[in-house]
């Protein structure tokens, strides 16, 4: 059963902060996701990566940096966090298209309140 | 551009009533489309695909390519399917497999 786990599922952060989420699956997945999730808006890419050290910018990427060094680990940096960043941030990962296998698999979420 | 459309954001029916939820897309070419499902302090999971023409759950979705629709469809809603509800997409030969997803609808079946 995969799993993917969040360091967080709630966070407290002051504005100004530098924020880290980290995400970790087990299943030897490729590609990982960040995410945020926000009422009306659904769930809005912030970054991928689709292999160690690679990184691609998805919808929203202003405001965040992404860091993998790992295979297994996926970080998520608010540089500089703002009450905007204010949301529930998903992580998700994902084996290489044509596994038969090859949905998102997604974890828990990390509710961040900036303040 | 590449973008899914859920125009309801909160779809309230009665047990035992028919349900749909509709999504709509818009994409040059054919994609691959997703129903994911998010119950009450749970994660989001996968619910059905396009490709796999299953029925989970009794959630049933058919690609209408000539509406660029996949809507999602249930005979008889059940209390428990209450939970909130996403259409994706997943265009072909991406780099990482991502998805684009839909605003989301919240469907609550009442009693």
């Amino acid at each position: 059963d995969v799993k993917v786990t969040q360091s967080s599922r709630y966070l407290v952060k002051r504005t100004g902060e530098k924020v880290f989420l980290e995400c970790v699956q087990d299943m030897d997945h490729e590609n990982m996701f960040w995410y945020r999730q926000d009422p009306g808006l659904g769930l809005r890419l912030i970054y991928f990566s689709y292999d160690v050290k690679m990184k691609e910018k998805g919808d929203i990427p202003e405001g965040y940096s992404v860091s993998r060094e790992k295979k297994e680990r996926f970080s998520l940096i608010l540089e500089s966090a703002s009450t905007n960043q204010t949301s529930m941030y998903l992580c998700a990962s994902s084996p290489p298209e044509g596994t038969g296998t090859d949905t998102q698999y997604f974890g828990p979420g990390t509710r961040l309140t900036v303040l | 551009a590449q973008r899914v459309t859920q125009p309801e954001k909160l779809l309230s029916v009665f047990k035992g009533a028919p349900v749909e939820l509709k999504c709509n897309y818009s994409y040059s070419g054919s994609p691959e489309l997703f129903w994911y499902v998010q119950y009450s302090r749970q994660r989001l999971q996968l619910l059905l695909r396009h490709i796999s023409r299953e029925s989970i759950k009794g959630f049933t979705a058919d690609l209408n390519k000539g509406e660029t629709s996949f809507h999602l469809k249930k005979p008889f809603a059940q209390e428990e399917d209450s939970a909130m509800y996403y259409c994706a997409l997943r265009p072909l030969y991406n780099q990482g497999g991502k998805l684009i997803f839909g605003q989301g609808t919240e469907l609550s079946v009442k009693p």
